[in-house]
């Protein structure tokens, strides 16, 4: 299996450009999870799905972010206006509960916004 | 103004040495925890894993240690290695209706040759 797969792996945009991130689950995994890591902040969790349907979106930190899951094997990140405070790595990860509970993290996405 | 990040606890110590990560947990309803490693540029990566019915788990050349009366975990490293060198965090999954994981600020282990 070629494991959790985000892309872009590098993304710089400048501010108030609309940024997509993507990511592929690792097939047959039900769960999809976004983080977001920084130096400040640490490993944050954004929002996350279960069978495609948001459960808990409670980290999303603004109406500037927004996550889709529109079938089973993808899923996208939006932040729309970009700032640059929105500079991180951000994660995704997947699981397949109750099997495991254990979540399999991508190489990530490293945004820059200038 | 002056950005402030967090400072990382870190571990070093010498190649061969037996190596202890520690870790506090916040919720006491948690019932499973894993360790993961994070190297430079990379995701996390899955280590060992703990359910709250057991105190001890072995791996190879690891050890989760875990003390629910002080919510308290433990990743044991045995004969440190240079590629043991990076990130470590513990995270906490608080069952329930909920696959909810939430980490730890992570200990940075570097060592030394």
């Amino acid at each position: 299996d070629a494991g959790v797969i985000q892309s872009p792996r590098h993304e710089v945009t400048e501010m108030g450009q609309e940024v997509t991130l993507r990511c592929k689950p690792i097939s047959g995994h039900n769960s999809l999870f976004w983080y977001r890591q920084t130096m400040m902040r640490g490993l944050e969790l954004l929002i996350y799905f279960n069978n495609n349907v948001p459960i808990d979106d409670s980290g999303m930190p603004e109406d500037r972010f927004s996550a889709k899951m529109p079938n089973a094997s993808f899923s996208t990140l939006k932040i729309q206006p970009s700032e640059p405070r929105d500079s991180a790595v951000y994660f995704c990860a997947s699981s397949f509960p109750p099997g495991t509970d254990e979540q399999y993290f991508g190489p990530g996405t490293r945004l820059t916004v200038t | 103004g002056e950005s402030v990040g967090l400072h990382l606890p870190t571990l070093s110590v010498q190649e061969g040495d037996n190596s202890i990560i520690n870790c506090a947990y916040s919720n006491s309803a948690s019932d499973y925890f894993i360790w993961y490693k994070q190297e430079s540029g990379k995701g996390p990566q899955f280590i060992i894993d703990i359910r709250s019915n057991m105190d001890k788990r072995q791996g190879q050349r690891v050890t989760v240690l875990l003390n629910k009366t002080v919510k308290h975990l433990s990743l044991q490293i045995a004969a440190t290695q240079p590629g043991d060198s990076a990130v470590y965090f513990c995270a906490e999954l608080y069952g329930g209706a909920t696959n909810k994981l939430i980490f730890g600020t992570g200990t940075l282990l570097a060592v030394q040759p």
